[in-house]
């Protein structure tokens, strides 16, 4: 069966501090990855989709970036921290052609 | 281009009582509609799905919603709502195959069910 991994589950930065959030799958080759942010507990904001390694469409211009070194890891970065990207990040994936998304368990990240 | 609505920010219901989320959509084609259930600090979880056929969908947890082509609708019901119930629901319709088939998200629905 597949699973999806985040972590870490809650993280701490001060402004300005660089950012790294990691999201694995296992049980699945080849999935669609998605990165999602959602403030104060209400609606998703799609970040990045990868539908491959090295292809990554950003949909929000933002300090943000991601990366896919291998086929089923998904990386959220940041250089500088600002306090508007505090929030709880949400990874997930899906198989090409099908709509359906399955999350992982997320990210609260608050920056002070 | 695609989009879906929840008219309601937040539903109170009493334990014991029906509940019904509201969820409209615009898609061009046939949609997919899915609902997903958030509670606190929690990751989304999958409830329920309608790609074609019967108009009723029945997922987990008892939840059921009707696929209503006229009213571009699929409200989220359950006959008799429990206080494990409450959390945070989340409509959404598929993108076409142009949009990678990503899915489009309502703004989220709060469900309180009081006891």
């Amino acid at each position: 069966s597949q699973t999806i991994h985040q972590w870490p589950a809650t993280l701490v930065q001060p402004v300005g501090s660089p950012l790294s959030l990691e999201c694995t799958v296992e049980g699945t080759s080849n999935p669609n990855l998605y990165w999602y942010r959602q403030a104060a507990g209400r609606g998703l904001q799609l970040l990045f989709y990868s539908i491959g390694i090295d292809q990554i469409s950003s949909e929000v211009p933002q300090n943000l970036s991601a990366s896919r070194p291998q086929d089923r890891q998904f990386i959220l970065s940041s250089k500088k921290l600002l306090l508007s990207d505090s929030g709880f990040y949400l990874c997930a994936w899906s198989v090409w052609g099908k709509n359906e998304q399955f999350f992982g368990p997320g990210t609260r990240l608050t920056v002070l | 281009a695609q989009s879906v609505a929840q008219p309601e920010d937040q539903v109170n219901v009493a334990e014991g009582n029906p509940l019904t989320v509201k969820c409209t959509y615009s898609v061009s084609g046939n949609p997919y509609l899915f609902w997903y259930v958030q509670y606190p600090n929690r990751g989304l979880q999958f409830l329920l799905k309608y790609i074609t056929g019967d108009n009723l969908v029945k997922g987990s947890y008892g939840f059921e919603a009707e696929f209503n082509k006229s009213q571009t609708s699929f409200h989220l019901k359950k006959p008799s709502a429990l206080v494990s119930d409450s959390a945070l629901y989340f409509c959404a319709v598929s993108g076409d195959r142009d949009s990678n088939y990503q899915l489009i998200w309502g703004a989220g629905t709060k469900l309180i069910i009081k006891p």
